[in-house]
């Protein structure tokens, strides 16, 4: 059975930090991962996602690796900012439902 | 941009009554889900639905919980005797493929409490 689990389980940073979510998977047999963020009470917006055949996804100040061998993803946030602040969930697919993890929730100061 | 909604975004309902919960998922897309948060838990599947018919469902969706398609553009989840333990959010998404390039897309969520 997949298990997700993310790391640190919150972070709180001042503006401009550069910063790094871990995501790690226990069953190697993926078919992608997608990154989501998650504010209050509210829905999920997806921000990245990687097949199980790549390595690496960007979008704007956003980065994430996945490594499938290891069962490990990051996502790196440069120069955050305060409307950065969420929850970021790291997700899953084994052909089609989606496995999460319990999310890392980010705080950024001004 | 298209986008996943859903309605109501909340709804309070009484222990054993029935309750349907609606999406419109992206027009083009052909696969839809439901997925559902407990407050402070994680996300969890609920169940997949493609070609108006299950594809996949977890231990969770038991007889309790039945989806449709009515028409072109709905996606309900209906519980059928709603208990406390029934309270979270629920969040329908959709996807237009399957497979390693499957985005899955989520609607805002509605947020059931059952007293």
């Amino acid at each position: 059975k997949q298990e997700v689990t993310q790391i640190p389980a919150a972070l709180s940073v001042p503006e401009g930090e550069n910063l790094v979510l871990n995501c790690s998977f226990t069953d190697s047999a993926i078919y992608n991962l997608q990154w989501f963020r998650q504010d209050p009470g509210k829905g999920l917006t997806s921000l990245l996602l990687i097949q199980s055949s790549q390595r690496e996804q960007t979008s704007g100040r956003l980065n994430a690796s996945l490594d499938k061998s290891s069962g490990r993803s990051t996502l790196y946030i440069a120069a955050s900012q305060p409307g950065d602040s969420a929850t970021y969930l790291c997700a899953v697919s084994g052909f089609q439902k989606l496995v999460f993890g319990t999310g890392t929730r980010l705080l950024v100061s001004p | 941009e298209p986008e996943v909604t859903q309605t109501p975004s909340h709804q309070v309902t009484q222990m054993g009554q029935e309750v349907i919960l609606r999406c419109v998922p992206i027009s083009n897309h052909l696969y839809f889900y439901w997925y559902r948060q407990i407050l402070g838990q994680k996300v969890e599947f609920l169940v997949s639905f493609y070609n108006n018919e299950i594809s996949e469902k977890s231990e969770i969706f038991d007889d309790q919980f039945s989806v449709e398609r009515p028409d072109g553009s709905n996606f309900t989840l209906k519980i059928r005797s709603t208990k406390l333990e029934d309270s979270a959010m629920y969040f329908c998404a959709s996807s237009e493929l399957q497979g390693p390039s499957a985005e899955q897309y989520f609607g805002p969520g509605t947020r059931l409490t059952v007293t």
